[in-house]
């Protein structure tokens, strides 16, 4: 059974800081994995979408990598900022089926 | 841009009602989805569908039913709302064909049982 597991499940940074956070899922045979962004009571919005054929995705200050051999994936956001703080979500995709992880929450201090 | 809608943001029903949620998706997307999200569990499926008047049991389908009558619409029914069932509901949906394109979500419903 596929699990998907976030590391850590809170951090808080200040601005400014590099940080990393880390997916981990059981099962290499996904179709692809991606990271959304979910704000307090909101839905979620697709930050990175990286296929399984795929490394990595970069989109502005973000950059994801997947490394399936391992069943790791991490995304990096740079230089962070307060608007940033929000919980972010990893999930795997099996077919029809996608598998999230409980997700990291972020705080950004000014 | 791909447009998910969910009918309410904030809805509160009493224990017993039978309860209508309604997606709706702009993009012709054959692939909807309806997840509830918890504290501490995640996101679970409960069903999706890959077609119109096709769909599919997720992981806990239990207490629900959905209806796909038109592509563009898929409803999640609570025939008789518990207070377990007091969450957040997601909805999403996803281009045909190629299994690895994007899931697209609604804003969520918070639902209220009491």
């Amino acid at each position: 059974k596929q699990e998907v597991t976030q590391i850590p499940a809170a951090l808080s940074v200040p601005e400014g800081e590099n940080l990393v956070l880390n997916c981990s899922f059981t099962d290499s045979a996904i179709y692809n994995l991606q990271w959304f962004r979910q704000d307090p009571g909101k839905g979620l919005t697709s930050l990175l979408l990286i296929q399984s054929s795929q490394r990595e995705q970069t989109s502005g200050r973000l950059n994801a990598s997947l490394d399936k051999s391992s069943g790791r994936s991490t995304l990096y956001i740079a230089a962070s900022q307060p608007g940033d703080s929000a919980t972010y979500l990893c999930a795997v995709r099996l077919g029809f089926k996608t598998i999230f992880g409980a997700g990291t929450r972020l705080f950004v201090k000014a | 841009d791909v447009k998910v809608t969910q009918s309410s943001r904030y809805l509160v029903k009493r224990t017993g009602e039978k309860v209508f949620l309604e997606c709706v998706q702009d993009m012709d997307h054959e692939n909807m989805f309806w997840y509830r999200q918890d504290p501490g569990l995640g996101l679970r499926l409960i069903y999706f569908s890959y077609d119109v008047k096709m769909k599919e049991k997720g992981d806990i389908p239990e207490g629900y039913s959905v209806s796909r009558e038109k592509k563009e619409r898929f409803s999640l029914i609570l025939e008789s709302a518990s207070t377990n069932q007091t969450s957040m509901y997601l909805c999403a949906s996803s281009r045909p064909d190629d299994l690895s394109y994007e899931q697209y979500f609604g804003p969520g419903t918070r639902l209220t049982v009491t």
